[in-house]
């Protein structure tokens, strides 16, 4: 079984600060890790991915996330927030080698001026 | 670049309609899945598929059944639709074994009245 929690339903940033966004994961096999984005009224795309590689990954747009097994976490990053990031964000696991999905309840990131 | 496809945006339904939601990709993927999205629950997985006339019941298939007739093409039918299956609707697709980045369509917010 897996399962996603992410820690924060709403994070506000001013623009120029860093973005955190918390994930810890819970698998009973060695997991597959992504962010996903969802701008307003648009579909969902891949931020990043850890499959099995450096555990620290870099995605689209300057975001990063580091797998810490330890931690059983995954959080996300961003050194300087950008107005056009304010979106929802969504931690995913998934068994490595299946295609099966479980998606965590999202997280709302709003950026201010 | 991979495309995914839904069939409508938006679609208002009445309590007791028989719903077809269409959705295509172009990329010669295996895989095709059906998400419902409510706020503050994440996404859900309805019902996937891993090849033609092949289905497989997700974590909510309750009101919800699923054709693939042909491998581009995954249809979610809502037998008699009602009310509490208000919601966004989104399609995925990916490659086979191994390929799990689901690449997603833009999403069917259907009402239902």
């Amino acid at each position: 079984a897996q399962s996603v929690t992410q820690l924060d339903s709403h994070v506000s940033v001013s623009e120029g600060t860093p973005v955190l966004l918390r994930c810890n994961y819970s698998s009973s096999y060695s997991p597959s890790l992504f962010w996903y984005v969802q701008h307003p009224n648009k579909g969902l795309q891949l931020l990043l991915k850890y499959t099995s590689a450096a555990t620290l990954v870099k995605g689209i747009n300057g975001f990063e996330a580091e797998f810490k097994k330890s931690e059983t976490s995954f959080h996300l990053t961003k050194p300087s927030a950008h107005m056009s990031d304010a979106a929802e964000y969504f931690c995913v696991v998934s068994v490595r080698g299946y295609s099966t999905l479980t998606f965590g309840k999202g997280t709302m990131l709003l950026v201010s001026p | 670049d991979v495309k995914v496809t839904q069939s409508s945006r938006y679609l208002v339904k009445r309590t007791g309609e028989k719903v077809f939601l269409e959705c295509v990709q172009d990329m010669d993927h295996e895989n095709m899945f059906w998400y419902r999205q409510d706020p503050g629950l994440g996404l859900r997985l309805i019902y996937f598929s891993y090849d033609v006339k092949m289905k497989e019941k997700g974590d909510i298939p309750e009101g919800y059944s699923v054709s693939r007739e042909k491998k581009e093409r995954f249809s979610l039918i809502l037998e008699s639709a009602s009310t509490n299956q208000t919601s966004m609707y989104l399609c995925a697709s990916t490659p086979g074994a191994g390929g799990e980045t689901q690449y997603f369509g833009p999403g069917t917010r259907l009402l239902v009245l």
